[in-house]
């Protein structure tokens, strides 16, 4: 059973950068076809992409955050991480990571994490 | 805003059948397929339809999923407290990559 394990600085300084690291367990980032999410929840608000990583290493990102947004993977600790430079108050949510794997064509989200508030705060 | 829309709200009696749509366009719906997902109170979201209509093991069959051009739709027969969640469609859009309906809160009355 894969599990998913977000980390990192829970309050962030606006226009600094917020980095956040999803450890996988129970499975690889670079194994299978998947790829692995960046998702965030503002408070009582819907779900936004960020982006995603593949297993193959390439990227996608939300064209509204591409500018401000990188996301990478450490295969030796099965790690990917999410970076988001220039924070502002609107980047405070809860950030899950995910990974999605697909049956036919389509991929889905399968796998969360169990996702970690990050607020924007001087 | 939202790129794929869903009501705000559903309310039902226990043991009564609940629809929630999903309303898109042809750059999502309409040439991919739908997900739907549940969260609870406090959770993250957890996978509950895939492919339009397709259940993940260990997900009962009162819950269902279709689709027709470019909406989807949610149902849930024999509705149960336990039910009571956010409800979220999601697909992949050509030109915004993933995306999400608003989310649906369910009311089990």
């Amino acid at each position: 059973q894969v599990q998913l394990q977000e980390s990192g600085p829970g309050l962030v300084k606006p226009s600094e950068t917020l980095s956040l690291t999803c450890t996988v367990s129970g499975g690889s980032i670079t194994t299978g076809s998947h790829y692995w999410y960046w998702i965030r929840q503002p408070a009582g608000k819907g779900l936004e992409w960020i982006g995603r990583l593949y297993t193959g290493g390439t990227t996608d990102y939300n064209p509204s955050l591409k500018s401000r947004v990188t996301i990478s993977g450490d295969t030796s600790k099965s790690q990917f991480t999410l970076i988001l430079s220039s924070v502002t108050a609107a980047d405070t949510a809860v950030y899950y990571c995910a990974r999605a794997s697909k049956e036919v064509t389509r991929y889905f989200l399968d796998f969360w994490g169990l996702g970690t508030l990050v607020t924007v705060f001087s | 805003q939202s790129v794929l829309t869903q009501p705000p709200s559903v309310s039902a009696a226990p043991g009564q059948k609940v629809t929630i749509s999903c309303s898109g366009s042809s750059s999502n719906i309409g040439n991919n397929y739908v997900s739907w997902y549940q969260q609870l109170p406090t959770t993250a979201p957890k996978l509950l339809i895939y492919d339009d209509n397709k259940r993940p093991s260990g997900i009962p069959d009162r819950f269902s999923g279709s689709k027709s051009g470019t909406s989807a739709t949610l149902d849930i027969t024999g509705l149960q407290t336990g039910d009571e969640a956010d409800y979220y469609c999601g697909t992949w859009d050509t030109r915004l990559g993933e995306v999400f309906g608003g989310g649906t809160k369910l009311t089990v009355l």
